[in-house]
């Protein structure tokens, strides 16, 4: 089944200490998000491909980086986590246009100690 | 501004009943889609329906369907006979015209009892 895939789902890491996160898809899609998600809040988009185009949304901390080395790949990258960036991390994608459904994976769980 | 709302953050609902939850928006683009995801515990958001602001009729699939009232811009989601597997957050979201960026509501949470 095409899909979108993301490992691992549980992270534990240590304040201060990088850490990154992976997803892939086999749908094809050109666009790739990733999304923040607190507790018992809506998902924040941190930002979005559009194929090699990156987007980065005007609130997203520069401690947040992202890497898509290809169509099927895309990482989050945070070089510094702290106690505020435990959340649950969620990646996205969508086929092409504007207004087009996205499709989430699974979610990693990142907890900073 | 473009806006959802979403006036129910939980709700309650007897298994096998049908129950109907709210979401109203606010844009002034004439071009916009509207969608519904579950999230359950485990934290997957999960697609559910999807209704574009042309569309003549309401969206259906399966158990869900979304009743699209644009002149009262709303875009409620119906579950008829709930399952106990349906109790999760639900979170209604809207397109931004000309971006690939969506606008989340603040989610409900609905619990099916037994």
């Amino acid at each position: 089944d095409a899909m979108v895939i993301q490992n691992p789902r549980y992270q534990v890491t240590q304040f201060g200490k990088p850490v990154t996160l992976s997803c892939s898809q086999t749908l094809n899609h050109n666009v790739m998000y990733w999304y923040q998600q607190k507790s018992s809040q809506a998902p924040k988009l941190l930002f979005h491909y559009y194929d090699k185009d990156f987007n980065n949304e005007a609130d997203t901390p520069d401690n947040f980086q992202s890497r898509r080395p290809n169509t099927s790949f895309c990482f989050l990258d945070i070089r510094s986590p702290g106690l505020g960036d435990a959340a649950m991390y969620l990646c996205a994608t969508s086929r092409d246009g504007t207004e087009e459904t996205q499709y989430f994976g699974p979610g990693t769980r990142l907890l900073v100690l | 501004a473009q806006k959802i709302t979403q006036t129910q953050p939980g709700m309650f609902v007897q298994e096998k009943e049908a129950v109907t939850l709210d979401c109203t928006y606010d844009t002034s683009d004439p071009s916009y889609g509207l969608f519904w995801y579950k999230q359950p515990s485990s934290g997957e958001m999960i697609f559910l329906i999807y209704q574009g602001s042309y569309d003549q009729q309401n969206a259906t699939e399966g158990r869900y369907s979304l009743n699209f009232q644009k002149a009262r811009k709303s875009a409620n989601l119906v579950i008829s006979a709930s399952q106990l597997g349906d109790s999760a957050m639900y979170f209604c979201a809207m397109s931004l015209s000309g971006t690939y960026k969506y606008i989340f509501g603040t989610g409900t949470r609905l619990k099916v009892l037994a």
